[in-house]
C-alpha cells in the first residue's frame, strides 16, 4: 500500500521562482516521523529535515520551508527564490512504529537559468 | 559525513550468479539498512539490522539475505541474481541510536544483472 504520495513526478521552474513540492502520507499511528531528502544529479542522498507527529510548527531554513498539516496528512516543502543548484529529485518519507521508512516516488525538480 | 562506504560501487553480473554487497560504517551506529532505488518507486527497504546478528525484513526482501557479524559491516547477498534485481542499492545508518531518527546514506552501488 502506498503510504507516501508525491503526486508531482516532475516540476520545471525558472530561477527565482518559488516552488512547492507536495507530500501526502497515510498512517494509523499517532506517533510517526516525516522526512525530506534531496538527491542531486551526482546521486547521493542528502537529509533535509525530520519532523515528529506532535510538532506541527512550520519550519524555515534559509530558502527552504516546510508546512506540516495533520488535518490533511500533508508535509509540503517550499523552495523560495529557486536556484539552479536546487535541481534534484526530492523524496518525502514516513517512519512509523514498525521501524520501516517508506519513501515516496520522488519529485524531479528542474530549475532553469 | 556519516562515514559510510559501499563496495563495490559498480557491478555487472550474470543471471543466476551470487552477489554480495558490502556496507561499512565507522561510527558504531546500531541501526543499518539496505534499500534499492528504482525509477517510479523511490527507495524501498530490503532488510535492516538493529544490532550484531539482529536483522529483519523490509518491504522487498524476497531474493535477498543479509548478515551482520560485526557492528561496522552489513552485507547484502543476492543468492541467485535475476534481471529484476538490477538497481541502485543504498546502505544507510540511523543517527542517534534509534530507528526513527534521520538516516544517512552511503554513495550507492549500481548493480546490473544481465
Amino acid at each position: 500500500a502506498q503510504k507516501v504520495t508525491q503526486a508531482q513526478t516532475e516540476i520545471s521552474v525558472v530561477e527565482k521562482e518559488d516552488v512547492t513540492l507536495d507530500c501526502v502520507y497515510e498512517t494509523r499511528d499517532t506517533t510517526y516521523y516525516l522526512f525530506w531528502y534531496k538527491q542531486p544529479p551526482s546521486g547521493e542522498l542528502v537529509f533535509l529535515i525530520r519532523r515528529n507527529s506532535f510538532d506541527e510548527q512550520n519550519e524555515i531554513s534559509g530558502r527552504y520551508s516546510w508546512n506540516f498539516q495533520k488535518s490533511t496528512s500533508s508535509f509540503n516543502f517550499t523552495i523560495t527564490a529557486s536556484q539552479v543548484v536546487d535541481s534534484a529529485v526530492y523524496f518525502c518519507a514516513l517512519s512509523e512504529r514498525n521501524n520501516d521508512m517508506r519513501f515516496g516516488a520522488g519529485t524531479r525538480l528542474t530549475v532553469k537559468p | 559525513d556519516a562515514g559510510i562506504t559501499q563496495s563495490p560501487r559498480h557491478k555487472v553480473t550474470e543471471t543466476g550468479t551470487p552477489v554480495t554487497l558490502r556496507c561499512h560504517q565507522t561510527e558504531n551506529h546500531r541501526y543499518m539498512y539496505w534499500y534499492r532505488q528504482d525509477p517510479g518507486h523511490g527507495l524501498r527497504l530490503i532488510h535492516y539490522s538493529y544490532g550484531v546478528k539482529d536483522t529483519d525484513k523490509g518491504e522487498v526482501s524476497d531474493g535477498y539475505s543479509v548478515s551482520r557479524s560485526k557492528t561496522e559491516d552489513f552485507l547484502l547477498t543476492l543468492e541467485s541474481a535475476t534481471s529484476s534485481q538490477t538497481s541502485v542499492y543504498f546502505c544507510a545508518i540511523s543517527s542517534g541510536g534509534g530507528p526513527h531518527n534521520e538516516q544517512f546514506f552511503g554513495p550507492g552501488t549500481r548493480l546490473t544483472v544481465l
